[in-house]
């Protein structure tokens, strides 16, 4: 059975840094065609995709976002890692982490965590 | 960045209609488009792939088309659980970005 759980603070404060831990089970990011994505959405609005890192330690980022992102994975325990410098009140959003193959057919998520929100305000 | 853009919007309908949701991409994708399904405060439900490959465990009522720049989400008869925010999602080239999502409500 996969599961992904998304866990950090609720609360940062303006200029503050972020950091996001997904963790996940039923799956290992050591296999092959094996990803985990972070994918944000602010209150009412569309779904924003930020970052993926892949089972060799590839990494991909937001165009806009990509000097603030950090992405890293801890196979051993089965964790991934964000990280978001620099935090802003438009920054308020729900943050997923997924996981995410990877083959002939594209990039596609499979399993969502719950989604945590994150509210920046001094 | 590649854009991608939905059209309606938002869209109303009634049990048993059978809806149609596009989506274009600012240049060519091939095929590598996702197909999204978002109930209010629940994660997105990852409903086709590649375009036309329906995700398991998925109604058959759904069905995914196109390639290149246009594609279509199609909904054959429309169930009361379907009532939700659909997204669509290159997979080209990072970054992977969303549609702006579809709207489906009850007429």
């Amino acid at each position: 059975q996969v599961t992904l759980r998304e866990s950090g603070p609720a609360l940062v404060k303006p200029t503050q840094t972020l950091t996001l831990t997904c963790s996940f089970s039923g799956f290992s990011l050591s296999t092959t065609e094996m990803c985990v994505s972070w994918v944000r959405q602010p209150p009412g609005k569309a779904l924003e995709w930020l970052a993926l890192i892949h089972w060799d330690d590839d990494k991909y980022y937001s165009t806009s976002l990509k000097t603030r992102l950090t992405i890293s994975k801890d196979t051993s325990k089965n964790q991934v890692v964000l990280t978001m410098t620099n935090m802003d009140p438009v920054d308020t959003a729900t943050y997923y982490c997924a996981r995410t193959h990877v083959n002939s057919r594209g990039y596609y998520a499979d399993y969502w965590g719950q989604g945590t929100l994150v509210t920046v305000s001094s | 960045d590649i854009q991608m853009t939905q059209s309606p919007s938002s869209l109303s309908a009634s049990v048993g209609d059978r809806v149609t949701i596009t989506c274009r991409a600012s240049q060519t994708i091939a095929n590598y488009l996702n197909w999204f399904q978002q109930k209010p405060g629940k994660a997105p439900k990852l409903l086709v792939f590649g375009a036309s490959s329906l995700q398991s465990g998925v109604p058959s009522r759904f069905s995914g088309s196109g390639s290149g720049t246009d594609f279509t989400l199609s909904i054959s008869s429309l169930q009361p659980e379907d009532f939700a925010t659909y997204y669509c999602q290159e997979t080209y080239r990072t970054p992977h970005t969303f549609g702006q999502g579809t709207r489906l409500e009850i007429k």
